[in-house]
């Protein structure tokens, strides 16, 4: 098992592009979340998926959109990249309520 | 929507000794789950411990354990014999109903020789 990967691991974007952060888990998990994390500061969720088809927001959605058409994949689309979106993303799974398990990160910067 | 405080940006501790990080939490649920996480420098996130509120008796993972107190909204954890390994930042995170998990702001702890 891969667990939760992450592409890219970095990425260098200009103001007013946009990318796609991909994120794969192969542990059949039901759950997946989308966190951001600044410099020195705690995980903020983004966005959170209860299965394929669903998703929710989390505590700072704006500027941000995701989708969930399997199991495995969460990807999180990034639309008019702004300077304040320059941070660290982590995906993580997990099924029902045990330990979820996160990616390596992207760390994402935006001039 | 549920509010997670680690009121602790930074403590220290003498290796061997103990040391307790805070963490309060802001909910109107009455069943719910609470983890520690523990973050070193790789940014890798591993869990340390979990607690499920419905539970009275705290949970314990070898050095490591919690002071869970529902009424208060606390859930403390305690690092007992503390080791170099434990330097890392360390987050609480809340885990409602809906399976939605948020996270506090996180405490550095440093282990000192």
């Amino acid at each position: 098992n891969a667990g939760v990967t992450q592409t890219p691991k970095f990425r260098i974007l200009k103001i007013g592009q946009s990318m796609t952060l991909q994120c794969t888990q192969d542990m059949n998990h039901n759950y997946m979340y989308w966190y951001r994390q600044d410099p020195g500061m705690g995980l903020k969720l983004i966005y959170y998926s209860v299965g394929a088809g669903i998703t929710d927001k989390g505590e700072v959605p704006n500027g941000y959109n995701v989708s969930r058409s399997t199991t495995e994949d969460f990807p999180l689309r990034l639309e008019l990249a702004a300077p304040s979106q320059t941070s660290v993303y982590f995906c993580a799974s997990r099924y029902g309520l045990t330990e979820a398990f996160f990616g390596q990160g992207t760390r994402l910067t935006v001039v | 929507a549920q509010t997670v405080t680690q009121s602790q940006p930074e403590m220290s501790v003498q290796e061997a000794e103990t040391v307790t990080l805070s963490c309060t939490y802001d909910t109107s649920e009455s069943d719910y789950y609470l983890f520690w996480y523990k973050q070193p420098p790789s940014r890798q996130m591993i869990l340390v411990i979990r607690q499920e509120a419905y539970k009275q008796q705290n949970a314990t993972e070898n050095r490591f354990s919690v002071n869970f107190q529902k009424a208060a909204k606390s859930f403390s954890l305690k690092i007992s014999d503390s080791q170099l390994g434990d330097a890392a930042m360390y987050f609480c995170a809340y885990n409602n109903a809906g399976n939605m998990l948020t996270f506090g702001g996180g405490t550095r702890l440093m282990v000192k020789p």
